[in-house]
C-alpha cells in the first residue's frame, strides 16, 4: 500500500553542524508535506511543510527539499543546537488525514 | 499561542474498563482528530471529524471506539472495553482548514493493565 517512511532511524551529529533527515515517499499522487518534531513525552510540533508545486521551502534554520522524480523528502537544519534532539517525522498529508513516517531521532552532542 | 489541550495526562486502566479520552480543541478550528501512538511506532490515524461526524476513520477505529463533542469546546475519544493493545499515546489534533494547518496536543498516554 501506499506509506510513507523514512531512510535512518537515528542520527548523530555534533552541536553547530549541519543535520539532514531524509524521507521517501511512495504516493506520487501525494500534493502536500510536513516536518514534525517530536520531543519526549509530547505531541508532534509542525516544523514546516511544502506543496508539491515547490522543491525548496525555507524557514528559520530549517530547509525541506522535495524531489518529486525520486518521491524523497528531506529536512535540513543548520547549526544544530542541543534544542534540536528529538525524533522528526515527516508526513504525507493524505486527504483527510496524515500518514506518518517512523521518524528519526536526532541527537545533538555537545 | 493557541493550544490543543488534553486530559489526563496519564490514565492507568485495567482491561475491559472503559476509558474516555478528552481534548479542547482551538476554539476556532472546525476539524478534530484522534491519532495514536504505539511505544516506539509511528503516529497512526485513527478517525476526523467534522459538523458533528466522523468525516473517516481508520481499520485501527473498530466498534470498540467512538467519538463525540459534547459542547461547544471539548472533543472526546471512548474506548469501550479496553484491550492491552490499546496501551499507546493518544494524540488530539485540530485545524482550521481541515486538510492543512494541523496543531497536535500533548498527548494521554494511556496504559491499560
Amino acid at each position: 500500500g501506499e506509506s510513507v517512511g523514512l531512510h535512518l532511524p537515528t542520527l548523530s551529529v555534533q552541536e553547530g553542524d549541519n543535520s539532514i533527515i531524509n524521507c521517501a515517499y511512495s504516493n506520487s499522487a501525494s500534493d502536500y508535506f510536513i516536518w514534525y518534531k517530536q520531543e519526549s513525552g509530547k505531541g508532534p510540533q509542525f516544523i514546516i511543510d511544502i506543496r508539491s508545486n515547490m522543491d525548496k521551502r525555507q524557514g528559520q534554520r530549517v530547509t525541506v527539499l522535495l524531489n518529486k522524480t525520486v518521491k524523497h523528502l528531506s529536512l535540513q537544519i543548520a547549526a544544530t543546537q542541543p534544542g534540536d534532539s528529538a525524533v522528526y517525522f515527516c508526513a504525507e498529508n493524505n486527504p483527510g488525514n496524515l500518514i506518518f513516517g517512523k521518524g528519526t531521532k536526532l541527537s545533538v552532542k555537545p | 499561542e493557541p493550544e490543543v489541550t488534553q486530559t489526563p495526562s496519564h490514565q492507568v486502566t485495567q482491561m475491559g474498563q472503559e476509558v474516555i479520552l478528552r481534548c479542547v480543541p482551538i476554539s476556532n478550528h472546525l476539524y478534530f482528530y484522534w491519532y495514536r501512538q504505539i511505544l516506539g511506532q509511528k503516529v497512526e490515524f485513527l478517525v476526523s471529524f467534522y459538523n458533528n461526524e466522523i468525516s473517516e476513520k481508520s481499520e485501527i477505529f473498530d466498534d470498540q471506539f467512538s467519538v463525540e463533542r459534547p459542547d461547544g469546546s471539548n472533543f472526546t475519544l471512548k474506548i469501550r472495553s479496553t484491550k492491552l493493545e490499546d496501551s499507546a499515546m493518544y494524540f488530539c489534533a485540530s485545524s482550521a482548514w481541515g486538510n492543512y494547518g494541523y496543531t497536535f496536543g500533548s498527548g494521554t498516554r494511556l496504559t491499560v493493565v
